[in-house]
């Protein structure tokens, strides 16, 4: 089935490293979201991005979704043991008249202080 | 956060046994999710809702029901409970669209011995 896969599953850093973790689809995606869950928490939205090469910033967060809109990453620069927790890339695939949001697996950042 | 309570917030319960998580929303939203949560595989959709009485599978429904009566309510119903739905089920709240942000509860911790 489609899925969305999402790597690595772990990382694990020094406070001030930088991060990235990567998403991809083998179906173009209409949109791609994105989630952070904190330790012993739910899942909250961050982003969302809709169009063909798009970047945005959220601060030291930086999102991209690639111009096929099959792939998307998150970089977080300077990490800082706040940003400890699962993050999940969600897609958006279109199937006729219906929309099914897809979960990568998420990447679990730990920040060694 | 959204307005998304679950309940109970954990439970114990034996092998055999039905088991019916509650999901509450205040935001009138249309669709509703029921997601559940271990380690390794993510978030993986149960059921879903997109309107009273309008239901449909998820990727993992096998064991599981589901009914909503009402805009606010999403009930999951474990007919005979198993040790392989020891999990965290995380209901979610969408908008109209089906495809747009989604918003979770809290999370229910459910143990089955």
């Amino acid at each position: 089935g489609q899925q969305v896969m999402q790597i690595p599953q772990y990382q694990h850093v020094q406070e001030g490293e930088d991060f990235t973790t990567y998403c991809n689809s083998s179906t173009t995606l209409s949109n791609i979201q994105w989630y952070k869950q904190r330790p012993g928490g739910h899942p909250v939205f961050l982003i969302q991005l809709v169009k063909s090469g798009e970047v945005k910033k959220q601060k030291r967060l930086t999102f991209q979704f690639g111009e096929a809109k099959k792939n998307s990453s998150l970089h977080i620069t300077a990490t800082q043991t706040t940003d400890v927790g699962t993050y999940f890339c969600a897609g958006l695939i279109r199937g006729g008249s219906n929309y099914k949001l897809t979960f990568g697996k998420g990447t679990l950042l730990t920040v060694n202080p | 956060d959204a307005g998304i309570t679950q309940s109970p917030r954990h439970k114990v319960t034996e092998t055999g046994t039905p088991v019916t998580l509650r999901c509450h929303q205040t935001e009138n939203h249309r669709y509703m999710y029921w997601y559940r949560q271990d380690p390794g595989h993510g978030l993986r959709l149960i059921h879903y809702s997109y309107g009273v009485k309008d239901t449909d599978k998820g990727e993992v429904s096998d064991g599981y029901s589901v009914s909503r009566s009402k805009t606010e309510d999403f009930l999951l119903t474990l007919e005979s409970a198993t040790s392989s739905q020891t999990s965290v089920y995380f209901c979610a709240i969408s908008g109209n669209g089906g495809g747009e942000t989604q918003y979770f509860g809290p999370g229910t911790r459910l143990l089955v011995l």
